[in-house]
């Protein structure tokens, strides 16, 4: 079935590194990704899209790569600031106009040392 | 703009009671997701509804209901709580499925906590 996966874990880096959290998907025929950090205590946050059409996408501090050949999905944060520790989940859409099926990974830890 | 809000922000039952959870998309958003998310485990979809009508619902039995509102605000209905109910419950909303692609865009969650 359709899995969405995190090859890391946790994560934890320097105050001002940069960080690159993973996450495979499965189906191929996924359309629409999503990235959210989810701090504790609240609901996951919207970071950033990408469009499967889309192999790089650019937003404040963050951008996110799309390798389609081996369905590959990465998230990299500039200059990472303690701020920024969180859950990171990766969500993917199987197919187009099923907005309601995203499917997300259990998540990675970042944790930033000051 | 305000974001996705729901309440109450904690919630304790007992076993066999039920439990009614609420959410306020935002504004111009008419579709409203559910998900459990428990201890350990990542989101798991729970109910979808666009326009008033439920289009969707996860692997969850019918216990879980729910219902969305004319002003596209949404509750949730857990009947019959079992322990295993203990988790945090999230509301997203979104622009309509035919807007192309949107984001889901989540409120804080309601702690439900079955003693």
């Amino acid at each position: 079935g359709e899995s969405v996966g995190l090859h890391l874990p946790t994560l934890s880096v320097q105050e001002g590194d940069n960080s690159i959290i993973n996450c495979a998907y499965s189906n191929s025929a996924s359309d629409y990704f999503i990235w959210y950090k989810q701090e504790s205590g609240k609901g996951p946050q919207f970071i950033i899209d990408i469009r499967s059409n889309m192999d790089k996408r650019q937003g404040q501090r963050v951008t996110v790569l799309l390798n389609k050949t081996v369905k590959h999905l990465s998230l990299q944060i500039a200059a990472t600031q303690p701020g920024d520790s969180a859950v990171y989940f990766c969500a993917e859409r199987p197919h187009r106009g099923s907005n309601y099926k995203l499917t997300f990974g259990k998540g990675t830890l970042l944790t930033v040392n000051p | 703009e305000a974001g996705v809000t729901q309440s109450p922000t904690h919630l304790i039952k007992t076993r066999g009671q039920q439990a009614t959870l609420r959410c306020s998309p935002i504004s111009g958003h008419t579709s409203v997701y559910w998900y459990q998310q428990a201890l350990g485990l990542g989101l798991q979809f729970l109910l979808w509804y666009d326009e008033g009508e439920e289009r969707n619902r996860g692997n969850f039995p019918p216990r879980f209901s729910g219902r969305q509102f004319p002003n596209y605000s949404s509750e949730l209905n857990v009947n019959a709580l079992e322990l295993e109910d203990s988790a945090l419950y999230l509301c997203a909303s979104s622009r309509g499925t035919g807007s192309g692609n949107q984001p889901q865009h989540f409120g804080d969650g309601t702690r439900l906590s079955i003693l």
